[in-house]
Formats: structure tokens, sequence, C-alpha cells
């Protein structure tokens, strides 16, 4: 979806190093999500937002941190890389008001490969 | 907690074969239930939905209905083409609202 973008779309780093990815939305939603994808697991949530001042854990936190800059805007950052974190992140949004079981919408993913 | 399930894949049918993905799900109360379609190197779409028990969600051809005595949001395609060769994945927002429980994703490729 055009209105949920992420940068970068492809990155590779070293073990170890500090990355930062990037998520912004013109969606006008409330809340923002973060997931990683790795094959035959499906997606698992990493910290998801419901506004500005409201960030929370999801299942698989550990070795993340998330930065809510603007209710458009929601960066994930890895401290230190390791190899495991290699995968496909999304970024999501959603409206609450909008009364539609809360659907989300997905950004085009980032992938990213740490050596 | 919610879990979602969907059948093993990968699935692999001819050009305008009937597909069938089935999806059960656990979750207290009464979820929202989604099936979302990946194409190859593309996020996630959303591809149809159903918010209460006995909704059938429809879109592009397919069907999906929440069935509560089952537990079950099957997804179905009367005749498939080789440009719905994809990941198909579904997904509730139960208990804690605003978050996805996904299944692990069905490969589906479509042969001419």
């Amino acid at each position: 979806d055009a209105d949920v973008t992420q940068t970068p779309r492809n990155r590779i780093t070293k073990t170890g190093k500090r990355i930062m990815l990037e998520c912004s939305q013109t969606k006008g939603h409330d809340r923002m999500y973060w997931y990683r994808q790795d094959p035959g697991l499906g997606l698992r949530l990493i910290y998801y937002s419901f506004d500005v001042k409201d960030i929370n854990k999801g299942e698989i936190s550990d070795g993340y941190s998330v930065s809510r800059q603007a209710q458009a805007k929601f960066s994930l950052s890895l401290e230190s890389a390791i190899p495991n974190q290699t995968a496909l992140y999304f970024c999501a949004t959603s409206d609450r008001a909008a009364g539609d079981g809360d659907t989300q919408y997905f950004g085009p993913g980032t992938r990213l490969t740490v050596l | 907690g919610d879990s979602v399930t969907q059948m093993e894949g990968p699935v692999t049918l001819s050009e305008e074969a009937f597909l069938t993905i089935n999806c059960t799900y656990t979750a207290t109360g009464y979820p929202s239930l989604f099936w979302y379609v990946q194409y190859p190197g593309e996020g996630l779409q959303l591809l149809l939905k159903a918010t209460k028990a006995d909704d059938k969600g429809s879109n592009k051809g397919f069907e999906a209905t929440y069935r509560k005595e089952t537990t079950s949001f099957h997804l179905e395609k009367g005749s498939v083409q080789v440009s719905d060769s994809a990941v198909y994945f579904c997904a509730l927002s139960g208990t804690s609202y605003g978050k996805l429980t996904f299944g692990q994703g069905t490969i589906l490729t479509v042969h001419p």
C-alpha cells in the first residue's frame, strides 16, 4: 500500500552494528505496528503503538526498540544487530475509529540481512 | 492465547482449478478474521475480511465465511489463475484488540 512507506527497502549490515528502520504513513491512522516475517513462521509482532505516547512490546521485542516520533512515523531500531535478526520487516497501521475490525494496512517491507 | 492454524503448503494447482485453503482459529470472544495475500517481492495486501459470525468476505473471486461453530475461515476460489500465485495468510484480531495473530502462510502456485 503506497500510503505506508518503509525505508530502506533492503539493508545488509554486520553483526554488532546499530540499524534503524523507518516507517511513515499518510493514512492518518493512530495505530502503528512492527512485525517480522520468517519463512514458515508467518508474521510475529515486535512492537505496537496505539498513539504517540502509548508504546507496547509484542511477542518478540528482545533486541529491538522503537520510537514514535509523530503520529505518522514509527521507527524500529536494532541496537546491536545479530544474524538471527535477518528477516523481512513490515510496518502496519490501523484506525481505531474506523469500526472495521481494526483492519491493518501494511508497508512494502524491509529486507534486512545481518552478516 | 489466540492462535491461527493454516493448512500445510505448498499448494500447486492448474489454471481454472478450484482452490481451498483451510484456516482454523482459537480465540475467546468474537474475533475479526482476515485473509492477506503476499505476491512475490511485495508486502501484504488485505484480500478479504469478516467481522462477525456468518459474515462472508469476498474479493477478486475469493470468498471466506466466518464459521463460529467450527472456528474456521476457509478461503475458496472457484477458478484460479496464474496471477493468483502468492502466499496467503489467515489472521485474526481478537482478545488483544488491534493485534493481529497470523497463521504460518500457505504458498500457492498456479501453473498454466
